[in-house]
């Protein structure tokens, strides 16, 4: 089973403040790193997905960057938003894709107006 | 409009009655899994598959069973569900990684389980 780590576990962040946090994946076998939201009661929903070293990604006020040499990827929010509060997972794909998605367990960040 | 269809929303059903929960997609995606979430463990992949009559085994395929007979219809088997398999589930869809590198998973609604 792979190892995914997302941290911190969870993040109070004031409103108006920006913020970032981390995911970890194994560095060997790489094929493409997911980001998702999820939003109590909802399903999670695609953020970025990024495949080459390097790779930056932004939607909105939300960008991801790749470092698949040394196997981590960061999730930045600026200026947050009480609608940013959610659970965000990162999830490893390796071997081409052939056995799907290896998911971390989330960072549960909430905004506090 | 593009979707991931997941039946029940909720269930509560006793030890060992077999039940199915349904899973549908609509973006002819050759690609589809099962993920159970529980709390402190994150989203763990069940069983998946690659097209139609290939299916694999994910992380924690025991007391599972899934087919996939058409492209659309992925369902999830419970034969005989035991108070452990209680938890959050969803399905997923997408194309095939490598037919476009751009396209998340597309999440269904999730089907909340509760076995007595």
């Amino acid at each position: 089973i792979l190892n995914v780590e997302q941290s911190p576990q969870s993040l109070h962040v004031q409103e108006g403040d920006s913020t970032n946090f981390t995911c970890s994946f194994p560095s060997s076998n790489f094929y493409a790193l997911h980001w998702y939201r999820w939003e109590t009661a909802k399903s999670p929903e695609a953020l970025f997905v990024m495949t080459l070293n390097g790779d930056e990604k932004k939607k909105g006020r939300i960008s991801a960057t790749l470092n698949t040499k040394e196997g981590y990827s960061y999730l930045y929010i600026k200026g947050s938003q009480p609608e940013d509060s959610a659970t965000y997972l990162c999830a490893f794909m390796s071997r081409g894709g052939a056995d799907g998605l290896t998911f971390g367990k989330g960072t549960h960040l909430i905004i506090q107006p | 409009e593009a979707q991931v269809t997941q039946n029940p929303r909720y269930l509560i059903t006793v030890t060992g009655k077999k039940l199915t929960v349904t899973c549908s997609q609509n973006m002819n995606h050759e690609y589809m899994s099962w993920y159970r979430q529980d709390p402190g463990l994150g989203l763990r992949q069940i069983y998946y598959s690659m097209n139609v009559e290939v299916t694999d085994k994910g992380d924690v395929p025991e007391g599972y069973k899934v087919s996939r007979k058409e492209k659309r219809n992925f369902p999830l088997i419970l034969e005989s569900p035991s108070p452990n398999q209680t938890s959050l589930y969803f399905c997923a869809s997408s194309p095939l990684p490598g037919q476009s590198s751009l396209d998340g998973y597309t999440f269904g609604s999730g089907t909340r389980l509760t076995v007595v």
